[in-house]
């Protein structure tokens, strides 16, 4: 079966310190990955968006980035965290390899990220 | 935007009773999903209903889709302390193949014993 992983749980990091968020999966091949920031009380911004190696898609501008060195490998990062950058962070994916529609997404339990 | 809208912002219930909740969205869909999240944790998927649907029913779940009025319900029948979470729906663009979904704001389900 599919599972994904997610880490760390939680993340206390000061102003202007750098990032590095991990998300693997398991257990299926070329998934689309998306990385999903939750402000609290609020429902869910999607960040990025990869359907593949070295493939990603910015769905808004801000200080982060990510990457997807391999296929069931994505990772957040921040060269200089803001405050602003507090959030809970979660990463997804979902089986739409070969422009399959009408699928789930599958997410992990998330990062608490507070910038102090 | 594709955002969907949850209504209410909050419910509070006791067991037994039934819940409903509304998402309202702008634009298109293949899709609308249904999500589930316990405080502090990740989104469960509870349903999906497509585009061509305008029923489904899983469990005690019974979701309706109204495209003409972009609208869909989530109803929770009988009720238990352990439905407390928020829930979600999320909107999947038509004709998109990416999986890009969009959320609202969610509803805080609060359920009593």
């Amino acid at each position: 079966s599919q599972t994904i992983h997610q880490w760390p749980a939680t993340l206390v990091q000061p102003v202007g310190s750098p990032l590095s968020l991990e998300c693997t999966v398991e257990g299926t091949s070329n998934p689309n990955l998306y990385w999903y920031r939750q402000a609290a009380g609020r429902g869910l911004q999607l960040l990025f968006y990869s359907v593949g190696i070295g493939q990603i898609s910015s769905e808004v501008p801000q200080n982060l980035s990510a990457s997807r060195p391999q296929d069931r490998q994505f990772i957040l990062s921040s060269k200089k965290l803001l405050l602003s950058d507090s959030g809970f962070y979660l990463c997804a994916w979902s089986p739409l390899g070969g422009g399959k529609m009408n699928t789930e997404a599958f997410f992990g339990q998330g990062t608490r990220l507070t910038v102090v | 935007s594709q955002q969907g809208e949850e209504d209410p912002q909050a419910l509070s219930i006791q067991e037994g009773e039934n819940a409903t909740m509304n998402c309202s969205y702008k634009t298109s869909i293949n899709n609308l999903q249904w999500y589930r999240q316990n405080s502090g944790r990740g989104l469960v998927h509870l349903i999906l209903i497509r585009s061509n649907e305008r029923e489904k029913h899983s469990g005690r779940l019974r979701v309706t889709l109204d495209t003409s009025k972009k609208s869909s319900s989530l109803l929770i029948t009988a009720s238990r302390a352990a439905d407390t979470a928020s829930y979600f729906c999320a909107t999947d663009a038509r004709g998109s193949t990416l999986g890009r979904l969009y959320f609202g704001r969610g509803t805080q389900l609060t359920v009593w014993p």
